[in-house]
């Protein structure tokens, strides 16, 4: 099993509609939580750390949920700027990004 | 521009040729990273540092492979020989602690012909 495994996509998804991806982690030692994007041959950007309690910023939610071992992330009202692949990132002794989630916001 | 940068951002390289990459992390940020990534991959974690100490690397990082930080500020990454196989984007990221969010360089994108 994978340490940290995301659903690779592809999503294709109208503009404004809501729009969520899982992430499960392996490791229940794992201690920090991130969501970055990677647009096409650009190197990846943090988007938002995700805590037990949850956070938002804008349209964007973030949630990890430790009995079950995953982090998510809601998009709302979701743009065409949102297309991109959303790397989920979990950090035990070392750091380990998933595959990705390519998502393509369709006008 | 304070971010993380990286140099060359393109290389290309015949077979069995050295190359090298610099990194220059955020400047308050002790830990450096670097990480490959290939085409519909998540990056994967080659090595990283804190201040000029190497503390870990990871099995991909082959023989072949050279990293160091001299002064604990910037880094390079040496590839020689390459092989076909080497070809991919080296990405390079730092951040202030282990536990903290990493912040990336551009990458330098190695072509091996």
């Amino acid at each position: 099993r994978k340490e940290v495994e995301q659903d690779p996509g592809p999503f294709n998804v109208p503009e404004g509609a809501t729009v969520a991806f899982n992430c499960t982690y392996s490791n229940s030692a794992s201690q920090s939580f991130f969501w970055y994007r990677q647009d096409c041959r650009k190197e990846p950007k943090l988007l938002m750390s995700v805590y037990s309690s949850g956070n938002e910023d804008g349209r964007f939610t973030a949630q990890l949920n430790r009995a079950s071992q995953y982090i998510s992330l809601l998009i709302r009202d979701s743009k065409l700027s949102d297309s991109a692949t959303y790397l989920c990132v979990v950090i035990n002794e070392k750091l380990t990004f998933g595959t990705g989630t390519r998502l393509t916001i369709i006008p | 521009d304070t971010g993380v940068s990286q140099d060359p951002r393109h290389k290309i390289t015949k077979r069995g040729q050295n190359v090298t990459f610099r990194c220059d992390p955020i400047s308050e940020h002790n830990r450096l990273y670097w990480y490959r990534q290939t085409l519909g991959q998540g990056p994967e974690f080659l090595t990283y540092f804190q201040n000029e100490a190497q503390l870990e690397k990871s099995r991909l990082l082959s023989d072949r492979f050279s990293a160091e930080r001299p002064k604990g500020s910037f880094s390079t990454l040496e590839i020689q020989r390459t092989e076909q196989g080497d070809s991919a984007m080296y990405l390079c990221a730092s951040s202030l602690d282990r536990l903290g969010e990493q912040y990336f360089g551009p990458g330098t994108r190695l072509t091996v012909t």
